[in-house]
C-alpha cells in the first residue's frame, strides 16, 4: 500500500515568514493530493489540493507544489499569520477513493 | 449548509464495553469514510461506503470494529469489547460522489477514552 512521508515533524516561524512543509508518497500511479489543516480539538480542514495532471497549484497565501517524477509534493504558505498556526497533513488517494495521511507537521506561527 | 457531524462527541468506556459511534454525513453525500486518529497521529482509514455498500472495510484493526450505513446515510461504527488501544479519535468524512479526487468532508470526530 501507500507509504507517506512528511517532514518537518514541527515548524517555527516568525509571523510574515514563509513556511514549507514537505511529503514524499511511494505509489507512482496515485495522482490525487489534499493538504489538510486541524486546529487543536476541531475537524481536518482541507485547505488545498492538486491533482497530477498540474504541477502547481496556488490560492493566495498558500501553494502546493508537485513533482510525480521524484513522488514529491509541497505546501508552501506565505505571509504566514498567527491564525496559521496548527497541526498540517498532506494526504495521498490510494485505489479505492481512502486516503493515506501523513503523519503531520505542527506549524507554530510567533508574533 | 449542515456539514457533517459525529455523535457523541466524547465517549468514556470501561474495558469489555460495547460502544457506537454515529456519523450523520452531509445530505446527498454517495461516499463515507471512516478513519482513526490516535493522539498526534495523522487519521487511518477503516472503513468505505458507497451509499449503503460497504467496499472496503481493509483498515477494520479487528473483527471487534463493525460498521453500517443501512439506508445510504447516517452510519455507526461499532466496537465490542473495547481494549486500551481502542481509545483514539474516531473521524467519519463524506464525499459527494465516488469519483476519485472528490472532496473528503471531515465531521468533528468522536474521541473514545478506555478505561
Amino acid at each position: 500500500g501507500e507509504n507517506v512521508e512528511q517532514h518537518p515533524s514541527t515548524l517555527s516561524v516568525q509571523e510574515g515568514d514563509s513556511a514549507v512543509i514537505k511529503c514524499t508518497y511511494s505509489d507512482s500511479a496515485s495522482n490525487y493530493f489534499p493538504w489538510y489543516k486541524q486546529e487543536l480539538g476541531k475537524r481536518p480542514q482541507l485547505i488545498i489540493d492538486i491533482r497530477s495532471n498540474v504541477g502547481e497549484k496556488k490560492d493566495q497565501r498558500i501553494a502546493v507544489t508537485l513533482n510525480k517524477t521524484a513522488k514529491h509534493f509541497s505546501l508552501h504558505i506565505t505571509e504566514t499569520q498567527p491564525e496559521d498556526s496548527a497541526v498540517y497533513f498532506c494526504a495521498v488517494m490510494e485505489y479505492g477513493n481512502k486516503l493515506v495521511f501523513g503523519a503531520g507537521t505542527i506549524l507554530r506561527v510567533k508574533s | 449548509g449542515a456539514g457533517v457531524s459525529q455523535s457523541p462527541r466524547y465517549k468514556v468506556a470501561k474495558r469489555g464495553q460495547d460502544v457506537a459511534l454515529r456519523c450523520d454525513p452531509i445530505s446527498g453525500h454517495v461516499s463515507l469514510f471512516w478513519y482513526q486518529q490516535a493522539l498526534g497521529q495523522g487519521p487511518e482509514f477503516l472503513t468505505y461506503f458507497q451509499n449503503e455498500a460497504q467496499l472496503d472495510k481493509s483498515g477494520l484493526p479487528s473483527d471487534r470494529f463493525f460498521a453500517e450505513r443501512p439506508e445510504g446515510s447516517v452510519s455507526t461504527l461499532k466496537i465490542q469489547r473495547t481494549q486500551q488501544e481502542d481509545s483514539a479519535v474516531y473521524l467519519c468524512a463524506s464525499a459527494i460522489r465516488d469519483t476519485p479526487g472528490d472532496t473528503q468532508y471531515f465531521g468533528p470526530g468522536t474521541r473514545l477514552t478506555v478505561l
